[in-house]
């Protein structure tokens, strides 16, 4: 079974560029969520769908980010415009409902370095 | 005070060592507790879910203590690929979203 993908693996942008991050979850999890780790920081919650709805996007820094998830499958994340402390790694990750809660797995991440 | 806390490590141990990782959590309405292990520039990938009664799973055994606000991961007869990142992960009150700590870096040495 395919693990969680992420594209891109990395991305360079100048600050004030927008930058779109996708994430594809393991089929058949209604569960997706964003999380970031900025360097030297613990990895941070971002938001959470639940299918294509938005249950928890408690944790989204401000206004220049946006995540999607049209049709309840692939999600995207865009920044913009993108500033320097958006620099870091963005996790993805996917859960279905099991005996012990929400396991979640990751993907691999997009490294994003705004200059 | 952060949400979950860890041992600051890093832990360098040798083959064969026995080691323990310690993590505490703040909020009492924590409801699923798990482990996950972080290889150096890889995503955090599950090792194991921890139950209230504690669990193992071949070398490494975990631990909750929900009075004190603590879970522990042991790992047994350490192997070098047990060297990476631990992070304690916890879910708070009925939501999904993860809350995780620092992490605690393991080094196997030879």
């Amino acid at each position: 079974e395919a693990g969680v993908t992420q594209f891109p693996s990395h991305s360079v942008i100048e600050k004030g560029q927008t930058v779109t991050l996708r994430c594809d979850p393991i089929s058949g999890h209604d569960n997706l969520y964003w999380y970031r780790r900025v360097m030297g920081k613990e990895i941070k919650f971002l938001l959470h769908f639940v299918k294509e709805s938005k249950q928890d996007e408690s944790g989204m820094p401000n206004n220049r980010f946006l995540a999607e998830r049209t049709g309840g499958t692939y999600s995207t994340l865009k920044v913009q415009p993108a500033e320097l402390e958006d620099s870091g790694v963005y996790f993805c990750a996917s859960s279905q409902l099991t005996d012990v809660g929400y396991e979640q797995y990751f993907g691999p991440g997009t490294r994003l370095t705004v200059t | 005070r952060k949400e979950v806390e860890q041992d600051p490590g890093p832990f360098n141990v040798p083959e064969g060592a026995t080691v323990a990782f310690n993590c505490t959590y703040s909020n009492s309405a924590s409801q699923s507790f798990f482990w996950y292990r972080q290889d150096c520039r890889k995503e955090p990938k599950l090792l194991m879910s921890v139950y209230s009664s504690g669990n193992e799973d071949g070398r490494f055994t975990a631990q909750l203590n929900r009075a004190s606000q603590y879970i522990s991961l042991l790992i047994r007869d350490s192997k070098l690929s047990d060297s990476a990142t631990y992070l304690c992960v916890v879910i708070i009150n009925y939501g999904q979203n993860f809350v995780f700590g620092p992490g605690t870096r393991l080094s196997v040495l030879p």
